[in-house]
């Protein structure tokens, strides 16, 4: 079935550093995909998504290129601020059944001053 | 105005007894979801109702019964709770379309003893 299989963390940066999480997906279709973070005592919220091949999320500095030829879908920020720290979710949606989304493990961030 | 919320944040309870977690959500989305968050911070879905009809059902328990008296709630219902069961669980809510994103409440954090 689909998958998505992010990069373990945590990730500790300092301040100003740039971020990369490697997502990678295994998946029979087109699927939609999203970065979700969480901010801790907090649920999931949407931090951007690309619907179809090349297409490229932004939102809040971060960036994700949804690339079917490496079926990844990697996020990167240019530069981390202490804010940022959270655990953050790459997922995929699978066709067919909207909302069942399959999610990575989970990359924690933590960003240091 | 928050606009998925779920009620109690925490719960702790022993082993044996039965609870249920509430959830209401006000963004008039068709489609509402229970997903289960393991220590480990790994979420799955559990449920999946649009109109208050059951769509998505993964291998959960029989213990575990969600009940949508319409569409903008969602609750579920666990009997003869099991050590096993603690965890973080979040409803969530969409519109229904492959790529609309899911809105998350901030979670119940079910300890049982």
């Amino acid at each position: 079935g689909d998958s998505v299989t992010q990069m373990e963390g945590p990730v500790t940066l300092s301040e100003e550093a740039f971020l990369t999480i490697n997502c990678t997906y295994t998946a029979t279709g087109y699927p939609s995909l999203f970065w979700y973070v969480q901010y801790p005592g907090e649920g999931l919220q949407l931090l951007l998504k690309a619907t179809k091949a090349d297409d490229k999320g932004s939102n809040k500095g971060f960036e994700a290129t949804y690339r079917k030829e490496t079926t990844s879908f990697h996020l990167e920020k240019g530069s981390v601020q202490v804010s940022d720290s959270a655990v953050y979710f790459c997922a995929l949606s699978e066709g067919g059944s909207w909302g069942k989304l399959q999610f990575g493990a989970g990359t924690q961030v933590v960003v240091t001053p | 105005d928050t606009a998925v919320s779920q009620t109690p944040k925490y719960l702790v309870t022993q082993m044996g007894n039965d609870k249920s977690i509430k959830c209401e959500q006000n963004l008039g989305h068709d489609t509402m979801y229970w997903y289960k968050q393991d220590s480990k911070k790994f979420l799955k879905i559990m449920f999946s109702y649009n109109n208050k009809e059951l769509i998505i059902n993964e291998t959960v328990p029989n213990r575990f019964s969600p009940k949508s008296p319409d569409k903008a709630h969602l609750n579920l219902h666990i009997n003869s709770l099991e050590l096993g069961d603690s965890a973080v669980y979040f409803c969530a809510s969409s519109r229904a379309s492959l790529d609309s994103p899911l809105h998350f409440g901030n979670g119940t954090r079910l300890t049982v003893t």
